[in-house]
């Protein structure tokens, strides 16, 4: 029972650089979101998932895409990393009714 | 932006004390609040999902209750313990239809220290 696995746990970008961190759920949760986690901000929601094929923008979308190809899978996507997006990113999924489980988290930083 | 406040933003106890901090949140379209605790250097984890106007759940020593017609939430912690150490968060859920069901905002959070 793994409940939500997140990849990487550490990370670090070069400026311009792209990558996917990956997110996966075993608990045919329908709902799943990414968060980022800042000094002083909280955690704010990028993009969030309704289910497989739907997706919608958070708070700071921007610089980041997502898809929902399957219910298990909801990798986001930084397409040119910068400095502003070094931070800690956590995915969760949930039921409708329901708390979030969040993965473990990945540290990113830009360089 | 959905406007969800915690207050207050740090707290110092000491073991023993009982506490309480509060989450407000929009009184109109509500469909959820959610509390969670969050330690240190871990993933914040579900405490509670508080749907209906006058609610009231409880899990050990904690306690939540919910006024959704005014708009906020109290969270209790009774005889506070030092592993009761955390951040608690808030998070409210809109009813607004489309996708809405799918966008929880969270508030920033009580930060509380009980000292031994």
């Amino acid at each position: 029972n793994a409940g939500v696995t997140q990849t990487p746990k550490f990370q670090v970008l070069k400026t311009g650089q792209s990558m996917t961190l990956q997110c996966a759920q075993d608990m045919n949760h329908e709902y799943m979101s990414w968060y980022r986690q800042d000094p002083g901000m909280g955690l704010r929601l990028i993009h969030y998932s309704v289910g497989a094929g739907i997706t919608d923008q958070g708070e700071v979308p921007n610089g980041y895409n997502v898809s929902r190809s399957t219910t298990e899978d909801f990798p986001l996507r930084l397409l040119s990393a910068a400095p502003s997006q070094t931070s800690v990113y956590f995915c969760a999924s949930r039921g409708l009714y329901y708390g979030y489980t969040f993965g473990s988290g990945t540290r990113l930083t830009v360089v | 932006i959905l406007n969800v406040e915690q207050s207050p933003q740090s707290l110092h106890v000491q073991e023993g004390d009982s506490t309480n901090f509060t989450c407000s949140f929009p009184s109109s379209n509500f469909y959820a609040l959610h509390w969670y605790r969050w330690e240190t250097a871990k993933s914040p984890e579900a405490l509670f999902v508080m749907t209906l106007n006058g609610d009231e759940k409880k899990k050990g020593r904690i306690s939540a209750t919910l006024n959704t017609k005014e708009g906020y939430s109290y969270l209790y912690i009774k005889g506070s313990q030092p592993e009761d150490s955390a951040t608690y968060l808030c998070a409210f859920l809109a009813n607004a239809g489309g996708t809405s069901y799918g966008k929880l905002t969270f508030g920033q959070g009580t930060i509380l220290t009980v000292h031994p």
